[in-house]
């Protein structure tokens, strides 16, 4: 079982529409962060957020971090072909030994039609 | 500046070989962690090192080793393959602080491509 799961697994859309993903898990995480995946590349960053109840936006995207920093969620406005990827969220489990074991959720993939 | 460099991109293997895979962390990062990403699954997180030592480890066979470099470099060794190996390995590196603490934002390579048959 995952230790963060991801909704939805697939999402396909048409160029314009709004849409959000969910990253959720029992667990507390001392931060999170979003990559987006192209096949056959690695990951890229897009945001981390550390304090709950956070809020950070990056052009049409808006990231939020759950109060209790146990979720997370992924909103896209308007959004473009371009946008179209894996859609991965992972989070960095206690600082009990100052490691930053990242654990992955299995990814939001998101089609934007033309 | 380069990035995260991963090699080879793409290998071949039979069943019961051994793999060796390698990894450049971007400069002025210290720390790299090694995951495996089965198709359609999200990254699984098999083990980190930092000053030349495993300092964790997710829930991978011993099957699984690997060795850091004096120059913070990485290789992931993967003994008697087995047809689920097959699969994009991913290598991302981090920089630790002088408390020890490693910076949560990783950056990724490329991946390799390990196909068992």
């Amino acid at each position: 079982t995952q230790l963060l799961e991801q909704s939805p697994q697939f999402l396909s859309i048409q160029e314009g529409e709004n849409l959000t993903v969910y990253c959720n898990s029992s667990s507390v995480f001392s931060s999170l962060q979003w990559y987006r995946q192209e096949p056959g590349e690695g990951p890229v960053l897009l945001v981390t957020v550390v304090t709950g109840g956070e809020v950070k936006k990056l052009k049409r995207l808006t990231f939020q971090f759950g109060d209790a920093r146990k979720d997370s969620s992924l909103h896209i406005t308007a959004a473009q072909p371009g946008d179209t990827g894996l859609y991965l969220c992972a989070g960095e489990m206690g600082c009990v030994d100052n490691n930053n074991d990242m654990r992955f959720g299995a990814g939001t993939r998101l089609t934007v039609k033309p | 500046d380069a990035g995260v460099t991963q090699s080879p991109t793409h290998l071949i293997k039979t069943r019961g070989q051994q793999v060796t895979l390698r990894c450049s962390p971007k400069s002025g990062h210290d720390t790299v962690s090694w995951y495996q990403q089965a198709l359609g699954q999200g990254p699984q997180f098999i083990f980190q090192y930092y000053e030349e030592e495993e300092r964790q480890r997710g829930n991978f066979p011993d099957r699984f080793s690997g060795h850091q470099f004096p120059n913070y470099s990485s290789e992931l060794n993967v003994n008697a393959l087995l047809l689920g190996d097959s699969a994009l390995y991913l290598c991302a590196s981090s920089y630790t602080s002088g408390t020890g603490r490693s910076n949560t934002e990783a950056f990724f390579g490329q991946g390799t491509r390990l196909t068992v048959v």
